[in-house]
């Protein structure tokens, strides 16, 4: 069974450009979650997408923004990007739509803004 | 203000001996808790939970301890092995309307040296 996919692994982008990143979850899981890990801050909740729909946003500007598609694959998007957007960018799928389960993460997308 | 907090960004434990990782937490209203391991260029994988009715819950080498009275979880390796070498997530979720999401610490990284 394969895992969660993120692509592409590795991002260079300069101030002000946009950029997408993609998120492939386990094949029948339906929510995907983004983090954003920078270092000694640990994982900041981005937001959490199920069936296609946004049902959880964490504290992050307009700039950061995501979709789901019905084949349950997720994009997040971040446009003008600044400096301090250099980040570890991870998505995580799960499959029960409750909570209190675990999530499997993907390896990632390392995004630097120069 | 961060909900969940991992006040040890680092850990050093000979091999054989007991690692015990904190963790911290400010929400009274948090359902489950949840620890990960993350080696470098990896995304984080799950080791082990903990509901908030219990307050123990051991697998193998790794038990939780969870003192709600104080908000307080730990983690205990007992006997640590040179591969416990990594960065140890603490998380805590809500189920919320029946979706997951999931507050993450900074993060301790263990090091267990021969």
């Amino acid at each position: 069974k394969a895992g969660v996919t993120q692509t592409p692994r590795y991002l260079i982008k300069t101030r002000g450009q946009q950029v997408t990143l993609s998120c492939s979850p386990i094949s029948g899981h339906r929510s995907v979650s983004w983090y954003q890990q920078t270092p000694g801050q640990g994982l900041q909740f981005l937001f959490e997408y199920f069936s296609e729909t946004q049902r959880n946003k964490g504290n992050f500007p307009g700039r950061f923004s995501g979709r789901q598609f019905s084949n349950s694959r997720s994009e997040m998007n971040v446009s003008t990007l600044e400096l301090g957007d250099s980040a570890l960018y991870l998505c995580a799928s799960s499959w029960k739509p409750t909570g209190g389960t675990e999530a499997f993460f993907g390896q990632g997308t390392r995004l630097t803004v120069v | 203000d961060q909900q969940v907090k991992q006040n040890s960004p680092s850990l050093s434990v000979q091999e054989g001996r007991i690692s015990i990782l904190n963790c911290d937490y400010t929400n009274s209203m948090f359902d489950y808790f949840l620890w990960y391991k993350k080696y470098p260029a990896e995304g984080p994988t799950f080791l082990i939970s903990i509901s908030s009715i219990k307050d123990k819950n051991e697998d193998g080498r790794f038990t939780v301890f969870l003192n709600k009275s104080a908000k307080h979880l730990s983690l205990h390796i007992v006997p640590s092995q040179p591969g416990d070498s990594a960065v140890y997530f603490c998380a805590a979720g809500v189920i919320s309307g029946g979706y997951n999401k999931l507050i993450f610490g900074a993060g301790t990284r263990l090091a267990v040296h021969p």
